[in-house]
């Protein structure tokens, strides 16, 4: 099983609302990752979760934060988003995190907000 | 800090024909991974193809291979015999030894015709 979930697919939120993204895996992976993608560009990282704790933060706005609760689950709370943080929202899982390591995608939460 | 170049935004191809996507990529290191990755519309990102920096054997995958020059910094991807199924954004990636990060291209939107 190489697979990654996501939910919910889709989200419309305004700009005072507080949501939650919620990735999933059972592949026994210890590294789990949040990107942000924008239409016709690639994936820019935002965090890394390594063996359930926050190893890389790439200086992402407060309204976002991370959650890990164990090695298989990994959520995004929202919360006062911007208009300009309507994206695709995806999520990968890796063996170690380690550079080898091939990281295995969901297939994302589209984002809009209002 | 390391850059990954792919200098074609779009490419098309005939079915059955065979097309090269081209990647370059900047770095002083000698321990890295290389990969593609493929993204298909509204659909989840799918590793290709991955290839260690250290081995001098180029990487295959059934219809796809790579022509890795670790001097030319260069790691191109041919897909053999198009098919319909692989019309999709293209993304090369590296990723450095001791790093936690996937550096990605740009991406090459692939089309292929019929």
């Amino acid at each position: 099983d190489t697979e990654v979930t996501q939910t919910p697919k889709h989200l419309v939120m305004g700009m005072t609302n507080k949501k939650s993204l919620k990735c999933e895996q059972h592949m026994g992976h210890r590294a789990m990752y949040w990107y942000k993608q924008k239409a016709k560009k690639p994936p820019e990282l935002m965090f890394v979760y390594s063996y359930e704790k926050l190893s890389i933060n790439e200086s992402v706005p407060s309204r976002f934060s991370p959650e890990c609760p164990n090695s298989s689950l990994l959520n995004l709370h929202l919360h006062a988003l911007q208009p300009e943080d309507s994206a695709l929202y995806l999520c990968a899982s890796s063996q170690d995190g380690l550079a080898g390591d091939t990281q295995y995608f969901g297939p994302g939460t589209r984002l809009t907000v209002l | 800090a390391q850059t990954v170049t792919q200098s074609q935004p779009e490419m098309s191809v005939q079915e059955a024909e065979t097309v090269t996507l081209s990647c370059t990529y900047d770095t002083s290191e000698s321990d890295y991974y290389l990969f593609w990755y493929k993204q298909p519309p509204s659909r989840q990102m799918i590793l290709v193809i991955r290839q260690e920096a250290y081995k001098q054997q180029n990487a295959t995958e059934n219809r796809f291979s790579v022509n890795f020059q670790k001097a030319a910094k260069s790691f191109s991807l041919k897909i053999s015999d198009s098919q319909l199924g692989d019309a999709a954004m293209y993304f090369c990636a590296y990723f450095q030894g001791g790093s936690e990060k996937l550096v990605f291209g740009k991406g090459t939107k692939l089309t292929v015709n019929p």
